[in-house]
Order: structure tokens, then C-alpha cells, then sequence
């Protein structure tokens, strides 16, 4: 089945404590992007990558990393997590037939305390 | 650089009651349009898109949608609704690069 995997779907930390968050596709999807969902704001993308080894920033990419260093894994790095980075955070990847739209992973839900 | 715009970040309607949930984009015609669902705790599901082909546009679970130039609009519609519509929905544009711009979303309620 053509999916999106993200890991965890729910993570509760402490600020400052680094965490990684995962996700691989199985669609050999050149880009995959990160969003995050806050209520009222919709979805902002924090980063995205057109293949492997290129990334670029997307609308909020304040405090956090990501590396693409395989072209089905995309991990979201949050170095040092802060309150405000409490979230509700999504994987996403797109085929070069950008008509098909993006496929989502099923998110993963952050709570940084 | 395009924008999306859905009026009304909530809607109720009764059970077998039209739903419309509006979505304007920016003046410029998008090479592509998109409604996604979004059930809670799941993430978000293609619902249906416009590519150019036809104006009328129809989705799984009885949706449908229509692009009107004129208008910039991309609404989304369903004749009767049904409980299992309670969702949200994000209308979403594509360019021909690499960028999609997303609505901030309407969560609809079904009323039984």
C-alpha cells in the first residue's frame, strides 16, 4: 500500500530535550515537505525537500532541522523543543505529477511541556 | 504568491442537508485545486482536485466541487449530509513548482 509513516503519533517531552521525528514513503517520491497544524493557522510548512541532499525552508522553520539523506526518509530534527512547538505535525510527499496532490502521513501529535 | 481563503471555520449543518463549504483562491488561475478531509486523529485524505479537465469536479463519499474562473472560487458541495461528513476540510492550491498553499480549514458538524 502506498503510504506516508510517521513515528510517533503522540510524544510528550520537556523543552530542550532533542527529539527526532520520523517518516519514510514507499512511493519513490522525489519531494516531501514538513507542516505543522495549529488551530486557526491551518497548515504551515516548516520545511521541504526536492530530493535527496536538497532541502529548503518553508514558512516557519525557526527551531527546527530536518536531513534527507535517503530518498524515502525524511526526519524532522527538533533540537532544543520549546513550548510553542507544540503541535500537531505532518509528513507529506508529492509525485512529479503535481495533479495527484500531496499523500499524508497520519501526523504526530507534540506536546512539549 | 497564492493564497486560499474558506469562509467560515465552522459549519453545522442538519443530517440530509446541503453542504457548501466555500473556498476562494487568489486572483491568479492555480494550475491545480484541492479539497482534503481530514477525520480526527487521522491525518489528511485527497478528497478531490481539479486539473484543468472539467469545471466539475467529483469526489469519493458523494462530494463534489466546481471551479468558476470568474469567481475564484473552488466550493465544495454535497447534496445530503451525512454523519460520517463530520470532518475538516482544507481547500489547497498547486503550482506548477513545488508549492502548495493551504486554507486554514472548516470544521463541519453534522446535526442529527
Amino acid at each position: 500500500e502506498a503510504q506516508v509513516t510517521q513515528n510517533p503519533r503522540y510524544l510528550i517531552t520537556v523543552t530542550g530535550k532533542k527529539l527526532t521525528v520520523t517518516c519514510s514513503q514507499n512511493m519513490n517520491h522525489e519531494y516531501m515537505s514538513w507542516y505543522r497544524q495549529d488551530p486557526g493557522l491551518g497548515l504551515r510548512q516548516i520545511y521541504y525537500s526536492m530530493n535527496v541532499e536538497v532541502t529548503d525552508k518553508g514558512d516557519v522553520p525557526e527551531g527546527y532541522k530536518v536531513s534527507r539523506k535517503e530518498k524515502r526518509n525524511f526526519p524532522l530534527i527538533l533540537e532544543s523543543p520549546s513550548p510553542n512547538q507544540t503541535s500537531l505535525y505532518f509528513c507529506a510527499s508529492l509525485s512529479r505529477d503535481r495533479g495527484s496532490g500531496y499523500t499524508f502521513g497520519s501526523g504526530t501529535r507534540l506536546t512539549v511541556v | 504568491a497564492q493564497s486560499v481563503t474558506q469562509l467560515g471555520s465552522h459549519v453545522s449543518v442538519s443530517e440530509g442537508a446541503l453542504v457548501l463549504l466555500r473556498c476562494n483562491y487568489s486572483s491568479s488561475v492555480p494550475p491545480y485545486l484541492f479539497w482534503y478531509v481530514q477525520y480526527p486523529n487521522q491525518g489528511l485524505q485527497l478528497l478531490l482536485k481539479y486539473t484543468s479537465a472539467a469545471t466539475l469536479v467529483k469526489g469519493i463519499n458523494g462530494f463534489e466541487a466546481e471551479f468558476k474562473k470568474s469567481e475564484t472560487s473552488f466550493h465544495l458541495t454535497k447534496p445530503s449530509a451525512h454523519m460520517s461528513d463530520a470532518a475538516e476540510y482544507f481547500c489547497a492550491v498547486g503550482t506548477t513548482g513545488n508549492q502548495f498553499y493551504f486554507g486554514t480549514g472548516t470544521s463541519l458538524t453534522v446535526i442529527p
